[in-house]
């Protein structure tokens, strides 16, 4: 099955620098590629998300990039601001005889630091 | 996006007894999920809840345990049975409202068994 590994699992930045969050998948098949924020306390929003055919999509001071080659893909986050701060989930997503399923790294929590 | 709500938003509850969450919707979406999130980890898939069929489990999670109910394109609930300390945790449902793959999540419901 898939497996989704993220790095760093923390990471502080100060407010203004970019930060950037990695993740690998496993499984050649995995088509989306979903990035959720969660705010403590809160649930999963989802921030931005790219799809097998895309290999970069931007929304405003956030990228995400895909590489399927290497099956990986990352978040690039500008200009930090202090409610960035967060834990950032990536997810694969692959298609099966069931409809999808989604797979989930283990999250990288991110500090903007004033 | 959807507007996704969960009862109870929390619970404590005696070890050995069950707890029905409900997740509803206010718009009919295709696809409906359960997932675990224990304390600072990832998401973990439960289930699909398939509508007018069985449930369509992950590895590790069983019917017993967890059975799933989805009467209706709008609605679904989660019953976490026969509990223990080990099952504390926060439930999300999310939905996706088509095939092309986007999910959000309900605002979760918090476990506590003691």
């Amino acid at each position: 099955g898939e497996n989704v590994e993220q790095h760093p699992s923390t990471l502080s930045v100060q407010e203004g620098d970019s930060a950037v969050i990695k993740c690998t998948y496993s499984d050649s098949a995995s088509n989306y590629f979903p990035w959720y924020k969660q705010e403590l306390g809160k649930r999963p929003q989802l921030i931005i998300d790219i799809r097998s055919n895309v290999g970069e999509k931007k929304d405003q001071r956030i990228a995400v990039t895909l590489n399927k080659t290497a099956k990986h893909f990352s978040l690039h986050i500008t200009e930090t601001q202090p409610e960035d701060s967060a834990v950032y989930f990536c997810a694969a997503s692959a298609r099966d005889n069931y409809g999808q399923n989604f797979v989930f790294g283990p999250g990288t929590r991110l500090s903007v630091l004033p | 996006s959807a507007v996704i709500s969960q009862k109870p938003s929390r619970d404590i509850c005696q070890r050995g007894t069950s707890l029905t969450i409900q997740c509803q919707v206010d718009s009919q979406v295709t696809m409906m999920f359960w997932y675990r999130q224990q304390p600072g980890q990832s998401l973990t898939l439960i289930a699909t809840a398939n509508q007018g069929s069985e449930a369509t489990y992950e590895s590790g999670f069983v019917i017993d345990k967890f059975p799933i109910s989805r009467p209706n394109l709008t609605f679904s609930t989660l019953t976490v049975s026969n509990m223990s300390p080990e099952d504390s945790s926060i439930y999300l449902c999310s939905v996706g409202k088509s095939m092309g793959n986007e999910q959000f999540f309900g605002p979760g419901t918090r476990l506590t068994v003691l």
